[in-house]
């Protein structure tokens, strides 16, 4: 079974400029949540969709946003790119819906880097 | 507020050794602490996860204390091996779903 793949893996933007990144959970996976990861901050959470639904929301500016398609696979969107966005984007997902289970699958992450 | 913590950034072994790496944690609402290890260039792995209504668990070469008196999580390795290198974290559930609080992280070598 292929694992969670995350799109692109490296890039570089300028400030102001916008970035998606695409995430591919694992076949038959539902939940697919989203962590920034920075030196500075560790591991934070972004958001959880679940159903094409988003399900919790961390505290993150509005300039972060994300979605999920039909077949479970997950997009999320920085705008207006800030010189602190530069981090590493996890994604994850879980089998199924149901809460407080702990063991999610992370992707390799997509490594962002503002100029 | 919530928050998860480690007591050492950086614990060195010997191989062959037991590890243990400790985490507090302030929310003693939380249901469930997990802990994953992350190597250089990948996303963290999932290795053992405990429920608040439990003390311990174990699993393969792993075990996770949970003392919820002073808010304490601990990992055990044993016989700790090369390929247990890594940054391990510690999390906890908050909210249900997926949210996970992660600790700072502890960067584990093991010497040869």
């Amino acid at each position: 079974k292929a694992g969670v793949t995350q799109t692109p893996r490296y890039l570089i933007k300028t400030r102001g400029q916008q970035v998606t990144l695409s995430c591919s959970p694992i076949s038959g996976h539902r939940s697919v949540s989203w962590y920034q990861q920075t030196p500075g901050q560790g591991l934070q959470f972004l958001f959880e969709y679940f159903s094409e639904t988003q399900r919790n929301k961390g505290n993150f500016p509005g300039r972060f946003s994300g979605r999920q398609f039909s077949n479970s696979r997950s997009e999320m969107n920085v705008s207006t790119l800030e010189l602190g966005d530069s981090a590493l984007y996890l994604c994850a997902s879980q089998p199924e819906g149901g809460p407080l289970t702990g063991e999610l699958f992370f992707g390799e992450g997509s490594r962002l880097t503002v100029l | 507020g919530e928050s998860v913590g480690l007591h050492l950034p950086t614990l060195s072994v010997q191989e062959g050794d037991n590890s243990i790496i400790n985490c507090a944690y302030s929310n003693s609402a939380s249901d469930y602490f997990i802990w994953y290890k992350q190597e250089s260039g990948k996303g963290p792995q999932f290795i053992i996860d405990i429920r608040s209504n439990m003390d311990k668990r174990q699993g393969q070469r792993v075990t996770v204390l949970l003392n919820k008196t002073v808010k304490h999580l601990s990992l055990q390795i044993a016989a700790t091996q090369p390929g247990d290198s890594a940054v391990y974290f510690c999390a906890e559930s908050t909210g249900g779903g997926n949210k996970l609080t992660f600790g700072t992280g502890t960067q584990l070598k093991v010497e040869l």
